[in-house]
C-alpha cells in the first residue's frame, strides 16, 4: 500500500506570500490528485497529473515521477486560499485501486 | 449544474438504527466511490463502483454496504451504525477511475450516539 506523507501539517503565512506544500509517496503511481477542502467541508479537485506541471490561476502544481514527490503552489496568496490541501495518489497494477490519502496540510493565509 | 448530491448533510441516530445516505451524480459517470474522514487519519475508501452491479471495498467496508443499481445513485447503508462509524462522509464521481479528477459532494457529517 502506498503511504503518502504530506509537509508542513500546517502553514500560516501572510497575504501575497509564495506558498509550497509537499506530497510524497513510496510506490509509483499512475496519477497524483491534489484536492481542496474549506472550512465548510466541501472538496474540489485543483489538479490530477501524472506528469510534468499543471497551472490554473494562481495554483501550480508540479510533480517529479522518479523522486516520487509533488508540489503545490500558491503565487500572491490570498485569506481566501485558507484550506486544507490534500494529495492523494492512485496505484498503478491491474485491478480498480482506490486512492490513498495524505493526512492534509492546513493552510491559514492572514491578511 | 453538474454536481454529486448527497442527502442528508446532517445526521444524528443511535445505534442500530438502520440508515442510509444517499448520493447522485447527473454527470453519467461510471465510478463513483464512499469515503469516510476523521480527524487525523484523512480520508479513507469504503466502497467504490465501477459501474452499474459493479461494486468492490475500499480499505475501511465493515459495517457498510453499498448498491449501485442505477448509474446515477450510490446509496451507502449502515445496517447496524456503532459509535464508531461518527464522521464526515464523502461520495465523489468520475467518467472512469484513470485519468480522470473527480467530483465530491457536499459531504455527509454523522453521529452515531
Amino acid at each position: 500500500k502506498n503511504e503518502v506523507e504530506q509537509s508542513p501539517q500546517n502553514l500560516t503565512a501572510q497575504e501575497g506570500e509564495f506558498i509550497t506544500i509537499n506530497c510524497s509517496y513510496s510506490v509509483g503511481i499512475s496519477a497524483l490528485h491534489w484536492l481542496q477542502q474549506h472550512p465548510g467541508g466541501g472538496i474540489v479537485s485543483l489538479f490530477m497529473l501524472s506528469s510534468g506541471k499543471k497551472k490554473h490561476g494562481r495554483l501550480i502544481a508540479t510533480i517529479n515521477i522518479q523522486e516520487k514527490h509533488s508540489s503545490l503552489h500558491i503565487t500572491a496568496s490570498h485569506p481566501r486560499d485558507s484550506a486544507v490541501y490534500i494529495c492523494a495518489v492512485r496505484n498503478i497494477g491491474g485491478g480498480a485501486d482506490g486512492l490513498t490519502f495524505g493526512k492534509g496540510t492546513h493552510l491559514i493565509i492572514q491578511p | 449544474e453538474a454536481q454529486v448530491t448527497q442527502n442528508p448533510r446532517y445526521l444524528i441516530t443511535v445505534t442500530g438504527k438502520k440508515l442510509t445516505v444517499t448520493c447522485s451524480q447527473n454527470m453519467n459517470h461510471e465510478y463513483m466511490s464512499w469515503y469516510r474522514q476523521d480527524p487525523g487519519l484523512g480520508l479513507r475508501q469504503i466502497y467504490y463502483s465501477m459501474n452499474v452491479e459493479v461494486t468492490d471495498k475500499g480499505d475501511v467496508p465493515e459495517g457498510y454496504k453499498v448498491s449501485r443499481k442505477e448509474k446515477r445513485n450510490f446509496p451507502l447503508i449502515l445496517e447496524s451504525p456503532s459509535p464508531n462509524q461518527t464522521s464526515l462522509y464523502f461520495c465523489a464521481s468520475s467518467p472512469g477511475i484513470q485519468g480522470y479528477v473527480l467530483s465530491f459532494g457536499q459531504g455527509t457529517r454523522l453521529t452515531v450516539v
